[in-house]
């Protein structure tokens, strides 16, 4: 199992760029990286997935070293709404669906 | 296109008792799968399934049951509800392994 590390809180301030790194040092070759974002009483909804390099999407990007052991998910200028726990999960086509575990997340607030 | 669907989404229950927590997606989806998130816990996968008539087990299915005899429908049985299986209970689903899932906006069930 491809286990993730993220830290539990971060905190930021409205128009700042945050950016929320993950570690996963046994992925596998096949896995890919996929972050969500949960708000309160809700399921969570997906951001964005990558294999390598760099993604982006009109919500965030996503950066993945050479090594595959992290990623960074960045969001540019935040705003209050972008206050929500954050999970990255790390699984793929040959490491088994049950394996697309997610953590405790890292709880991201936004303040004024 | 109503997406994930959920019902009910608030239940109590006495412990002992029995009841099935329904789960439908329009999208055509292929895989489909129930977590339960517990406070201060990240989402555990209890059970899932890869298409019509195919269900496996995932980290925490001790207590549920599923069965998938429709693309469509995916319900959570809980056999004899005890305590421990107070939570709020997410239905996910999605098209394939390489894409995100979308998840229902949950069951809170209290056990008495």
């Amino acid at each position: 199992l491809a286990k993730t590390t993220q830290p539990i809180s971060m905190d930021s301030y409205e128009g700042q760029e945050v950016n929320i790194t993950c570690s996963h040092n046994n992925i596998a070759t096949n896995d890919y990286i996929t972050w969500y974002q949960q708000f309160p009483s809700q399921g969570p909804r997906f951001i964005i997935q990558g294999y390598k390099t760099k993604v982006t999407n009109e919500v965030a990007s996503l950066f993945i070293p050479a090594d595959r052991k992290s990623s960074t998910l960045s969001l540019p200028r935040v705003s209050l709404s972008d206050t929500a726990v954050y999970y990255c999960l790390v699984g793929g086509m040959n490491s088994g669906y049950s394996t697309l575990t997610f953590g405790k997340g890292t709880m991201l607030l936004v303040s004024p | 296109n109503a997406g994930v669907t959920q019902t009910p989404k608030f239940q109590v229950l006495k412990t002992g008792q029995s009841m099935t927590l329904q789960c439908a997606q329009d999208m055509n989806h292929e895989y489909m799968s129930w977590y339960r998130q517990d406070p201060g816990m990240g989402l555990r996968l209890i059970h899932y399934s890869v298409g019509a008539g195919i269900t496996d087990q995932g980290e925490v299915p001790n207590g549920y049951n599923v069965s998938r005899s429709t693309t469509e429908d995916f319900p959570l049985r809980l056999l004899s509800a005890a305590p421990s299986q107070t939570s709020v209970y997410f239905c996910a689903s999605r098209r394939d392994i390489g894409y995100g899932y979308t998840f229902g906006s949950g069951t809170r069930l209290t056990v008495v």
